[in-house]
């Protein structure tokens, strides 16, 4: 139990282009999900908290109207990055509650060119 | 600013010891810990979580807590060279996880 997908895992676009990432729970309902992202070599960094039927909260310097988060349904959110760059390249990843624990979804790696 | 700690390593090990694993947490109120393991290139991987203070032990993974130091550990015994990975100490939030940097374990065979 407690699966977490992505999807894409990998996704190499050209600058000025959107990318959407969906992250679903396969066998339990997450009222709230994360969205997080990884430079290589280090921590991870939390971009949002996202929760079904209400407005994702954001990380202090992430810019919503950027990284736009959807949380339609309790088992499925979905991120996009607006007008991508080469400084958005990172590893995506997103996590979903399931009692007072997170797992992680494969993530996804994002090469903007 | 709370803060989870940990020493960034590597950690070095024969193959069959014990990998002894230490994180530090900065909020006094914190109830929940978790350690994840996160192999190059992969998103991290559950492995234990602990909310009371002592020892939670699952295979060759042991879990401890001491709230009044503010630490968590993490024992890995008879360690396999699959166990190499970086492993994260986490610590809830609210409804969110406070990260540390993570401690890079190499177990050579």
């Amino acid at each position: 139990g407690a699966v977490v997908s992505q999807h894409p895992s990998r996704v190499i676009c050209k600058s000025g282009t959107s990318v959407k990432i969906e992250c679903r729970s396969l066998d339990f309902q997450a009222t709230t999900m994360f969205w997080y992202r990884q430079f290589p070599k280090k921590s991870l960094m939390l971009m949002a908290t996202s929760n079904e039927g209400s407005k994702a909260t954001y990380e202090q310097g992430v810019e919503k109207d950027k990284f736009l988060i959807n949380h339609a349904s309790l088992t499925l959110s979905t991120l996009t990055v607006t007008s991508a760059h080469p400084e958005d390249s990172s590893f995506y990843i997103c996590s979903a509650s399931l009692g007072n624990e997170q797992f992680f979804g494969p993530g996804t790696r994002l090469t903007v060119l | 600013q709370k803060e989870v700690e940990q020493n960034s390593g590597p950690l070095s090990v024969p193959e069959g010891a014990i990998a002894s694993l230490n994180c530090t947490y900065s909020d006094r109120v914190s109830q929940s810990f978790f350690w994840y393991r996160q192999y190059s290139g992969k998103s991290p991987e559950l492995i234990m979580s602990i909310y009371s203070n002592g020892d939670k032990e699952d295979g060759r993974f042991t879990a401890q807590l001491n709230k009044a130091s503010q630490y968590v550990s993490l024992l890995i015994r008879d360690s396999q060279p699959s166990d190499s990975a970086t492993y994260l100490c986490a610590v809830r939030e609210g409804t969110a996880l406070i990260f540390g940097k993570g401690t890079t374990l190499s177990v050579s065979s």
